[in-house]
C-alpha cells in the first residue's frame, strides 16, 4: 500500500522550455504533497507543501512564479517548471502522506514518489 | 536555521559488520524522527522511524533516540553489499508539524 507515482520519470528539454511533473497517490487520498529538489550528493530539499484545494506554501527562496503547482485532487499534484534554464536541472521528488491514517500528527512519514531526473540543455 | 547533521562519508565497512550511522539535530522540539535509504538515481524508501527515547529493533536495524543530546543513529547487523546507499536522517519540524528536514545524508559502502 502507500504508492506514489511520479511521472516522468526523466526529462530532457531545451532551456526555455516549461516541464510539468505529476505525483499521484495511486491507493491512498493525499490532503498535502510534498515537493523536493535534490542536487548531486546534497541534501532533499523541500520546496513547497502542496495542499488540495488551496495555494501551495513556499520555502523561503523558492520562487512561485517559477515552480507552479497545483493541487486539484485529492490523489494528484503538479509541479510545473516554467521556462526552465540550466540551473534548474536536478532531481525533482515528491512526497505524500495518507489522509485516512488517523490522527494525522508528525509521526506518519511520508511515501515518495519515484522521482524526475530534469536536464535542461 | 534548523538543521539536521550527519557526516557524509563515505563509511565503509565489511560484509558481516556492523554499520553505525549517525544523526544530530539542532531543533530541541522534535518529535519524529526518520532514516531512509537512498540507493543513487532514486528516490528515499523508509527504513525506520523512532519517536521516543531509546532503542527500536526492526530485523537488522536498530534505531537509537537521545533526545537530551538531540541524537540519533542507525545500526545496521549483518551488513550486506546491497546495503550499500546513502542514508538519509529526517527530523521532524517542532510545533505538531509534519514536515521533516533532511540531512544531507551518508553514504554507506559494505564491501565483500
Amino acid at each position: 500500500g502507500a504508492v506514489v507515482s511520479q511521472h516522468p520519470s526523466r526529462v530532457i528539454c531545451k532551456s526555455g522550455t516549461s516541464v510539468k511533473i505529476e505525483c499521484r497517490s495511486l491507493d491512498f487520498q493525499a490532503t498535502t504533497m510534498f515537493w523536493y529538489r535534490q542536487f548531486p550528493k546534497q541534501s532533499l530539499m523541500l520546496m513547497a507543501t502542496s495542499n488540495e484545494g488551496s495555494k501551495a506554501t513556499y520555502e523561503q527562496g523558492v520562487e512561485k512564479d517559477k515552480f507552479l503547482i497545483n493541487h486539484a485532487s485529492l490523489t494528484l499534484s503538479t509541479l510545473t517548471v516554467t521556462s526552465a534554464h540550466p540551473e534548474d536541472s536536478s532531481f525533482y521528488i515528491c512526497s505524500a502522506r495518507d489522509r485516512s491514517v488517523m490522527p494525522m500528527n508528525s509521526n506518519q512519514p511520508q511515501h515518495f514518489g519515484d522521482g524526475t531526473r530534469l536536464s535542461i540543455l | 536555521q534548523k538543521e539536521v547533521e550527519q557526516n557524509s562519508g563515505p563509511l565503509s565497512v565489511p560484509e558481516g559488520a556492523i554499520a553505525s550511522l549517525n544523526c544530530t539535530y539542532s531543533d530541541r522540539g522534535s518529535q519524529s524522527f526518520f532514516w531512509y535509504r537512498q540507493y543513487s538515481g532514486k528516490s528515499p524508501e523508509l527504513i525506520m522511524s523512532i519517536y521516543s527515547n531509546g532503542d527500536k529493533e526492526d530485523g537488522r536495524f536498530t534505531a537509537q533516540l537521545n533526545k537530551a543530546s538531540q541524537y540519533v543513529s542507525l545500526l545496521i547487523r549483518d551488513s550486506q553489499p546491497s546495503d550499500s546507499a546513502t542514508y538519509l536522517c529526517a527530523v521532524n519540524r517542532a510545533g505538531g508539524s509534519y514536515i521533516p528536514t533532511f540531512g544531507r545524508g551518508t553514504s554507506l559502502i559494505v564491501h565483500p
